[in-house]
């Protein structure tokens, strides 16, 4: 099984552009959730959703938007990116009774 | 909102000797707890959990942790480490209902050869 796949892995980005970061997961799990990981901070949750056409936010949601069309997928979007954006973004998805979370391999981000 | 602390953010071991890495967090119902280890350059891995029964729960690679209620912790061990547990470990823990997960800040591991 693949499991949780992002794309991209690297991206550079310029201050004010957008763009998506995309994940996939085949375990047909109904939880998915997006993470960024700065250093010092730990993991903080981003945006999450529960089933298809449902989203909610985390911590720390401004700056981003997410969409769930698809038990599948949960892309990430940045609409305007700020330097302040520059990380390492994960998404991680659950069945609904486990909890545990499973991870990809994570999209660094930089913007300039 | 519940909190999760890891007070050591950095540890430097020799081979053989043994850890313990502490997380405690804010919480005062039922919590499901876990620690996810994080290689260099990798993806963060589920190392154990603990749901409910017995409170001193074992995981993958001889790591095991105890779930002390009382005093709200979590703390990882293991007897004797390696030079390959170099990595980042994360605490986490879901309360109550809640779906999501809230992350330690995560200690740093470095083991010397």
């Amino acid at each position: 099984n693949a499991g949780v796949t992002q794309t991209p892995k690297f991206q550079v980005l310029k201050t004010g552009q957008s763009m998506t970061l995309q994940c996939a997961q085949d375990m047909n799990h109904e939880y998915m959730s997006w993470y960024r990981q700065d250093p010092g901070m730990g993991l903080r949750l981003i945006h999450y959703s529960v089933g298809a056409g449902i989203t909610d936010q985390g911590e720390v949601p401004n700056g981003y938007n997410v969409s769930r069309s698809t038990t599948e997928d949960f892309p990430l979007r940045l609409l305007s990116a700020a330097p302040s954006q520059t990380s390492v973004y994960f998404c991680a998805s659950s069945t609904s009774s486990s909890g545990e979370l499973f991870f990809g391999e994570g999209s660094r981000l930089t913007v300039l | 909102a519940q909190s999760v602390s890891q007070h050591n953010h950095h540890v430097i071991l020799s081979e053989a000797a043994s850890l313990e890495l502490g997380c405690n967090y804010s919480y005062g119902g039922t919590v499901n707890l876990f620690w996810y280890v994080q290689y260099p350059g990798q993806h963060l891995q589920l190392l154990l959990k603990y749901f409910s029964g017995d409170p001193l729960v074992k995981g993958i690679k001889g790591f095991e942790a105890e779930f002390i209620k009382s005093k709200f912790s979590f703390n990882l061990r293991k007897p004797s480490v390696q030079w390959s547990d170099t990595a980042e470990y994360f605490c986490a823990v879901r309360a109550g209902s809640a779906r999501q997960l809230t992350f330690g800040s995560g200690t740093q591991l470095t083991v010397l050869p």
